[in-house]
Order: C-alpha cells, then structure tokens, then sequence
C-alpha cells in the first residue's frame, strides 16, 4: 500500500520557470491538500479539494494552481517560480476533511527557487 | 491572532523521563479536533493523536497521551519513558471549519531532542 506518493523529492528551478508537483494516492481518499512548510513555521495550507472537480483555495494560494480530475491525483503547478516559494512541500490526503480523520503525508518536496 | 501556540521552540529532555509539548487554541468552532504529528529529520510527517472538541476522556495512543483542558483552550502532548527515537520535531494541529470545509491550521512546532 503506497499511501501518498509526491515527486519529485528535489528540484530546482530558476526564477520565472514553471513546474508540477505531483501527488498521488491509492486509498481513495475524497480529501486532498497540499502544504507549504517554512523554516519556523507549522505547515500552510495552499489549495485543496474535497473530490473530484472541487478544488478550493487556503491560506497562500498566489502563485499556484491545482486541479483534480481524478480521485487518486491532485497535481500543484507553480506558473512563475519566485525564490519566495523556495519552500518544502507537502501533499497530504484524509478520508474527508472532518471528524477524527487523520491526514496521511507525502515525504514531501524539496524546492529551491534561484 | 494565532489560531494555534506552541510556546516551546525547543526543548531538552534525559532519556526516560516524560516530556510534556504545550499547545494551546483559539477556535470559536464548537466542533473542532486536535491533532499532534511528528516529523523526525527524515521529514515525514507521522500522525500521533486525535483530541476530538467533544471527547469526554484524554486520548491515549501507547506512550502518547493528551492532556486536553478545554477551558484552558490547552491540548499537551504527553510523551511517557522519552526514548531517543522521540527527538523530533512535533507539530500541534487543530482542524476547524472554514466556509463549508474544515481545515487543519499548524502551530510553529517544537523541537525536541532527548539526551542519552
């Protein structure tokens, strides 16, 4: 059982390129997320979606766009990188959004913006 | 305002004593929840304990209690018998709804390392 598979681990990238974080699940969880997580901050929520076609926005959404046309998928794109989203990130998927459902996390993705 | 303090940027702590991370919320949810995680250098995220609003006991997971004081807003991470595989950094979390969703909002974290 996979649980939440994020790649890539690292990447790079210069100002001004773009890029897709990729997230996928295999416990057909209806909730999905994706984090940022700054040095000495808890974890923001930048997007997520509570089902297929329902993408919403959180706390820093600026700069990133998502989509969710399958259950299992939940893609984040950075459309101009800036080194402000130089950033580990964090896809995360839960049975639903409330309750006592745990949040199960990707190992996360190391980016640096230069 | 923050939504969720954990006041303790880091702490140290001699293996085999019991630690306590402090948390405490502010929510005018009446139907929110409590998580810990834990997040070794490795960087996962580990799940630890679920404090429901409307629990009536303090969850309990193996050496991992919560010590919930819901006048106080406080939901502290009780680690028992520290081990050195507890150092870490540990995150308090409080899902709330927002709009039509809930949403998990962080605190900053604390650090702990545990002294051999």
């Amino acid at each position: 059982n996979a649980g939440v598979t994020q790649t890539p681990k690292f990447q790079v990238l210069k100002t001004g390129q773009s890029m897709t974080l990729q997230c996928a699940q295999d416990m057909n969880h209806e909730y999905m997320s994706w984090y940022r997580q700054d040095p000495g901050m808890g974890l923001r929520l930048i997007h997520y979606s509570v089902g297929a076609g329902i993408t919403d926005q959180g706390e820093v959404p600026n700069g990133y766009n998502v989509s969710r046309s399958t259950t299992e998928d939940f893609p984040l794109r950075l459309l101009s990188a800036a080194p402000s989203q130089t950033s580990v990130y964090f896809c995360a998927s839960s049975l639903s959004s409330g309750g006592n459902t745990e949040a199960f996390f990707g190992q996360g993705t190391r980016l640096t913006v230069v | 305002a923050q939504k969720i303090t954990q006041t303790q940027p880091g702490m140290f702590v001699q293996e085999k004593e019991a630690v306590t991370l402090d948390c405490t919320y502010d929510t005018s949810d009446p139907s929110y929840g409590l998580f810990w995680y834990k997040q070794p250098s490795s960087g996962e995220m580990i799940f630890l304990i679920y404090q429901g609003s409307y629990d009536q006991q303090n969850a309990t997971e193996g050496r991992y209690s919560l010590n919930f004081q819901k006048a106080r807003k406080s939901a502290n991470l009780v680690i028992s018998a520290s081990q050195l595989g507890d150092s870490a950094m540990y995150f308090c979390a409080m899902r709330e709804l927002r709009g039509s969703n809930y949403q998990l909002i962080w605190g900053a974290g604390t650090k702990l390392i545990i002294k051999p």
